[in-house]
């Protein structure tokens, strides 16, 4: 099966820039989703990558690799209200969405 | 806005209740999702259902079962609680494949 993989936690200060990787499985790759999640609320769409390259939007950006099975969420400037958890989903040919454990992101003042 | 709702935010059940829990979605989107949500494991798909009547097995489901009469509305069955079915479980739904998921504010289901 496909598995995704992300670090299980993070931690990063107020006004600096974090980095999260995803490393996912080619076989079937469609495209690759980007959440937040706040602690006790659903899940709420950032970014769906399916060609190479990286997407801004805002502070968030998200980079995709297809031949190496990678990507990651680039966080700017970053806030106290970005602490969440961020999850990487992968969409593949037999049209399920693959999520990851989820990065917990702490942000220090 | 796509809006998805939940029956129930929090749920407190006994061991072999048959248990119930409803989402509904207004955006008339074709797919809609269960999962659940446990520490340290992730969202894992209990079932999914392209369109109405129709249903797929996901990862985990043992002890669940669906129902989807009209196309908003996707029910989740628990036919004999068990402890081990303490959950976050959320109800997600998308138009088509390979748009996003639009998920619900989640049921917190304690089975005692």
């Amino acid at each position: 099966g496909q598995n995704i993989d992300q670090p299980t936690e993070m931690t990063a200060t107020e006004g600096a820039i974090v980095q999260i990787n995803c490393t996912y499985q080619t076989s079937g790759f469609n495209g690759l989703f980007w959440y937040q999640q706040h602690a006790g609320e659903a899940p709420t769409f950032l970014s769906y990558n399916v060609l190479d390259g990286l997407e801004e939007k805002g502070r968030f950006s998200s980079f995709l690799s297809r031949s190496k099975g990678y990507s990651y969420l680039l966080l700017k400037e970053l806030q106290m209200k970005d602490s969440a958890s961020y999850l990487c989903a992968g969409a593949f040919s037999t049209d399920k969405i693959i999520f990851g454990k989820g990065t917990r992101l702490h942000i220090l003042p | 806005d796509v809006k998805v709702t939940q029956s129930s935010r929090y749920l407190v059940k006994r061991t072999g209740e048959k248990v119930f829990l409803e989402c509904v979605q207004d955006m008339d989107h074709e797919n809609m999702f269960w999962y659940r949500q446990d520490p340290g494991l992730g969202l894992r798909l209990i079932y999914f259902s392209y369109d109405v009547k129709m249903k797929e097995k996901g990862d985990i489901p043992e002890g669940y079962s669906v129902s989807r009469e009209k196309k908003e509305r996707f029910s989740l069955i628990l036919e004999s609680a068990s402890t081990n079915q303490t959950s976050m479980y959320l109800c997600a739904s998308r138009y088509r494949v390979q748009e996003t998921q639009y998920f619900g504010p989640g049921t917190r289901l304690l089975v005692l």
